[in-house]
């Protein structure tokens, strides 16, 4: 098995750009997912397929994936986008799901 | 809407097995997808238990292989998990998820639903 490994914080101003990676050896081959978690809730899954919008979802997300980082951008960040972000891929080695550590957004 | 609720035991004593349920409503099981769960320990991240497919088939987290059961009452539209020799380690929050599995250039899994979660502490 690997590790997904996410930093631990991201901060950013309002109104400006936060990206939030996850790294692995290739995951550039893997399909990755990112879940929002804010304070005393259930994951809420905001990108999947490496790029792909659930509906719902504010444009303002996106999503990229190459070679070794996925990316997790938030353009125009708000207040109401602080909480923990995850990404998730499927470890086909070992047949289970694999999340990162997890990284607290904070809205400055 | 697809929604999910966990039920079960909110406190289970050391070395006994953890039993939650989850109901499904807006959504056949037996129609198609895996459904799992998922917990995350106080202050944690998020840690993966194992899915099922509505015929049965499995997929477990290594981890706790040894000591878990997830199981489907496609009757009652409803799945299971029970986590057995349970010890303070299994203090956490559990969710229920629907998760969409498929094959595109490679496998994926990833959880498009989520129950609001249940607490469970392992406690004498």
């Amino acid at each position: 098995s690997y590790v997904l490994t996410q930093p631990s914080s991201v901060s950013v101003a309002p109104g400006k750009t936060a990206r939030i990676t996850c790294g692995v050896n290739n995951i550039g081959r893997k399909s990755v997912h990112w879940y929002q978690q804010k304070p005393g809730q259930a994951p809420v899954l905001v990108i999947y397929h490496d790029s792909d919008r659930p509906s719902g979802i504010p444009e303002r997300f996106s999503g990229s994936n190459s070679g070794n980082t996925a990316t997790l951008t938030i353009s125009r960040v708000e207040a109401g986008d602080e909480a923990d972000y995850y990404c998730q891929v499927w470890d086909s080695s070992s047949d289970h799901v694999l999340f990162g550590g997890g990284t607290k957004l904070t809205v400055l | 809407q697809v929604q999910l609720q966990e039920s079960g035991s909110g406190l289970v004593k050391p070395s006994e097995t953890l039993s939650l349920s989850c109901i499904v409503s807006g959504y056949s099981i037996s129609s198609g997808y895996y459904w799992g769960w998922i917990r995350q320990p106080p202050g944690r991240g998020l840690d993966w238990i194992g899915n099922i497919y509505h015929t049965g088939s499995t997929y477990y987290n290594p981890s706790v292989k040894s000591r878990v059961t997830i199981s489907v009452d496609t009757s009652k539209n409803q799945f299971s998990l029970k986590l057995s020799s349970v010890t303070a380690a299994d203090t956490a929050v559990y969710y229920c998820v629907r998760v969409k599995g498929g094959y595109d250039s490679h496998h994926y899994y990833y959880m498009d639903v989520w129950g609001k979660g249940t607490t469970v502490t392992v406690s004498s």
